[in-house]
């Protein structure tokens, strides 16, 4: 089975700071990956699949890359409703992998 | 809009069996599959299973085939998410969650129910 592991996981930053959260799969995955973002008491909403295209709605600071076993997920300039939990997911064609999570906190 | 509305919290003894509900709003469930993702009490998200409605086909992760049922009502577009016999480590809540396929024809989980929190304690 393919794990997914993110990095780090708790990430403290400032309003306006650009971070960068990372994804690695065990084995290649090529862009089959997706990044959500979940609020406290809240579904996950997703933000990016196929590694780079940002679904229908997000905004443009947020980014993603990579491809194989190494992805990135990038808010250039964090705003204060960008704090939750981040989470990447692995998808094929019957299952659905996803990482630990990674909880980006004010400073 | 594509909206899923699920059943409220639940509180049950280990043992008990449970039933909760995921009602597609405005559209028909026969063109959405749909999956269920479990969280555990401050931990991370979890695929359990899907269905496809239009044919009732199902597909579970390993680590929940056995002990949790997905099926659904085409005519009441519901899907369901049952247990015969649950136990503690039940406890969680558990999303359903639809979307659509990609450029790629993978299915990608873009819009999720609030949340059903299932709590079995003795």
């Amino acid at each position: 089975d393919i794990q997914m592991t993110q990095s780090p996981s708790t990430l403290s930053a400032f309003v306006g700071d650009r971070v960068t959260i990372t994804c690695r799969a065990s084995q290649s995955i090529s862009s089959w990956l997706a990044w959500y973002q979940q609020k406290p008491g809240k579904a996950p909403k997703l933000l990016i699949y196929k590694a780079s295209t940002l679904e229908t709605g997000v905004p443009s600071r947020f980014s993603g890359s990579g491809s194989g076993t190494e992805f990135t997920l990038t808010i250039s300039s964090l705003q204060p409703d960008d704090f939750a939990t981040y989470y990447c997911q692995h998808y094929n064609s019957h299952s659905y992998t996803f990482g630990q999570g990674t909880k980006l906190e004010i400073k | 809009e594509v909206q899923l509305v699920q059943s409220g919290p639940d509180v049950k003894k280990p043992g008990e069996s449970l039933r909760i509900s995921c009602k597609g709003a405005g559209f028909s469930l026969t063109t959405y599959w749909i999956n269920w993702v479990r969280q555990m009490p401050g931990k991370g998200l979890e695929w359990m299973g899907r269905i496809d409605p239009s044919d009732s086909d199902t597909n579970y992760s390993p680590s929940f085939q056995g002990h949790v049922t997905i099926s659904a009502d085409r005519s009441l577009s519901t899907a369901y998410l049952q247990w015969s016999s649950l136990r503690a480590s039940d406890t969680a809540m558990y999303y359903c969650a639809t979307g659509y396929f990609d450029s790629s024809a993978y299915y990608l989980l873009a819009y999720w129910g609030q949340g059903t929190l299932v709590i079995v304690s003795s």
